[in-house]
C-alpha cells in the first residue's frame, strides 16, 4: 500500500497568517494521464470530513480561494493564504491512484 | 441536493455483526460508487472498500477481507456495510461517501463494540 506522511501533525496559526501542510507519498501519484491523484479533506470538530482539493490542485465546489493545492509526484502541499477561525480542524491528504486508498495521519490546525 | 443519510448508533458485543445503512438522495444512485471509511476514536481515517450500486460489484481493503460485506438496494437508493466477528478495536465512526474524490459524506454512524 502507498504510505502517506503529513507534516506537521499540529499547526498553531494566528488568524490572518498563512499556513502550509506537507504531504509525501511513498510512491508517485502522477498518472500517465498527467493528473496527480492526491486529494485534501478537512474534518472540522464533530463533523464529517469534506473535500477541499482534488487531483492535487483543483478546489472543490464552494471552497474559498484562500485554499490552494500544489505539488506533483510524491510531494504535495496545501496552503491557506490567510487562516480564518472556521479553518480549524484536522486536514487529511489521501492518495486516489491505487484502489487501496490511503490517508495521511492528519494535521490538526489550531488557532493561536 | 445530494444527501447521504446513515442509520443510527449501534452497540454490539464482541463476535457479533453490525449492518450500517446509507440512504442516498438528490442524484442518480446507480451513477456513483459508494465508499465506506471508518475512524476510530481520536484516530485518522481508514478506507474500507466500495460498492458499485449499478453492478453490485465490490472492492474491499485487504484488512477487512472475509469480514466485510457491502450490498445495495437500488429500489430504495440505499447502500449497506456489514462487518462481522466484531472486536473491540472495531469501535469507530463509520462513514459512507460518494465516489472518488469523496464529494459527499454521510453524517457517520458510531459503532461501539463492548462486552
Amino acid at each position: 500500500d502507498i504510505v502517506m506522511t503529513q507534516s506537521p501533525l499540529s499547526l498553531p496559526v494566528t488568524p490572518g497568517e498563512p499556513a502550509s501542510i506537507s504531504c509525501k507519498s511513498s510512491q508517485s501519484l502522477l498518472h500517465s494521464n498527467g493528473y496527480n491523484y492526491l486529494d485534501w479533506y478537512l474534518q472540522r470538530p464533530g463533523q464529517s470530513p469534506h473535500l477541499l482539493i482534488y487531483l492535487g490542485s483543483n478546489r472543490a465546489s464552494g471552497v474559498p480561494d484562500r485554499f490552494s493545492g500544489s505539488g506533483s509526484g510524491t510531494d504535495f502541499t496545501l496552503k491557506i493564504s490567510r487562516v480564518e477561525a472556521e479553518d480549524i480542524g484536522v486536514y487529511y491528504c489521501m492518495q486516489a491512484l491505487q484502489i487501496r486508498y490511503t490517508f495521511g495521519q492528519g494535521t490538526k490546525l489550531e488557532i493561536k | 441536493q445530494v444527501q447521504l443519510v446513515q442509520s443510527g448508533a449501534e452497540v454490539k458485543k464482541p463476535g457479533a455483526s453490525v449492518k450500517v445503512s446509507c440512504k442516498a438522495s438528490g442524484y442518480t444512485f446507480t451513477g456513483y460508487n459508494i465508499h465506506w471509511v471508518r475512524q476510530a476514536p481520536g484516530q485518522g481515517l481508514e478506507w474500507m472498500g466500495w460498492i458499485n450500486p449499478n453492478s453490485g460489484g465490490t472492492n474491499y481493503a485487504q484488512k477487512f477481507q472475509g469480514r466485510v460485506t457491502m450490498t445495495r438496494d437500488t429500489s430504495i437508493g440505499t447502500a449497506y456495510m456489514e462487518l462481522s466477528r466484531l472486536r473491540s478495536d472495531d469501535t469507530a465512526v463509520y462513514y459512507c461517501a460518494r465516489t472518488i474524490p469523496f464529494d459527499y459524506w454521510g453524517q457517520g454512524t458510531l459503532v461501539t463494540v463492548s462486552s
